[in-house]
């Protein structure tokens, strides 16, 4: 099976950088993904990795180490409207279409 | 395109009543995923499709459950009898497995449902 970790909750001010992270253990592994998910709606693709390394897109950054089984999703520059839960989840173990998400870090952006 | 399109978006029922989820994926998606949320479990896969295909229904609770997807543009999901417990935001989301990069998934807008 897929056993995803995550911090609960994390809180941070306006116009700083947050690093959440997110270690899991799988049989199998196809990729890793973040959702971006704000109370009420539904979750939004932020990032893939696949290979190890650092990938970036705008404020957004993701990192992945596959031999550690550990990544994690930077945010700089935040705004107020980073505020949302952000999940991790692992594409693979014994059914390789199959995505596993984690329990979700709910981020707090204070002024 | 419109996105993941589901319907109802909200579903207030009473316990042991049929209730029927709707999902119409995004045109050209290949596989299609049925999540349930709540705050105690998460977000929970119940089961997915490739092709119309059931491929894993491995989390789909309990008989009570049933997921069909007849044609590539449609799919519900099913419960019967409903109990106070089912009660959760119900997303459906679809992803193009053939895609060049990212075989990310896109979730519609969720069903909310209320089982008293």
């Amino acid at each position: 099976g897929q056993n995803i970790d995550q911090p609960t909750e994390m809180t941070a001010t306006e116009g700083a950088i947050v690093q959440i992270n997110c270690t899991y253990q799988t049989s199998g592994f196809n990729g890793l993904f973040w959702y971006q998910q704000h109370a009420g709606e539904a979750p939004t693709f932020l990032s893939y990795n696949v290979l190890d390394g650092l990938e970036e897109k705008g404020r957004f950054s993701s990192f992945l180490s596959r031999s550690k089984g550990y990544s994690y999703l930077l945010l700089k520059e935040l705004q107020m409207k980073d505020s949302a839960s952000y999940l991790c989840a692992v594409k693979g173990g014994t059914n390789a279409g199959k995505s596993t998400f984690g329990d979700g870090t709910t981020l707090t952006v204070k002024p | 395109d419109a996105g993941v399109i589901q319907s109802p978006r909200h579903e207030v029922t009473e316990m042991g009543q049929e209730v029927t989820l709707r999902c119409k994926p995004i045109s050209g998606h290949n596989s299609l995923f049925w999540y349930r949320q709540t705050m105690m479990r998460g977000l929970e896969l119940l089961i997915y499709f490739n092709n119309n295909v059931p491929i894993d229904d491995s989390g789909m609770p309990e008989d009570r459950f049933s997921a069909k997807m007849p044609n590539a543009s449609f799919s519900t999901l099913k419960i019967q009898p409903s109990e106070p417990r089912d009660s959760a935001v119900y997303f459906c989301a679809s992803r193009d497995d053939r895609a060049v990069y990212a075989d990310t998934q896109y979730f519609g807008p969720g069903t909310r449902l209320t089982v008293l």
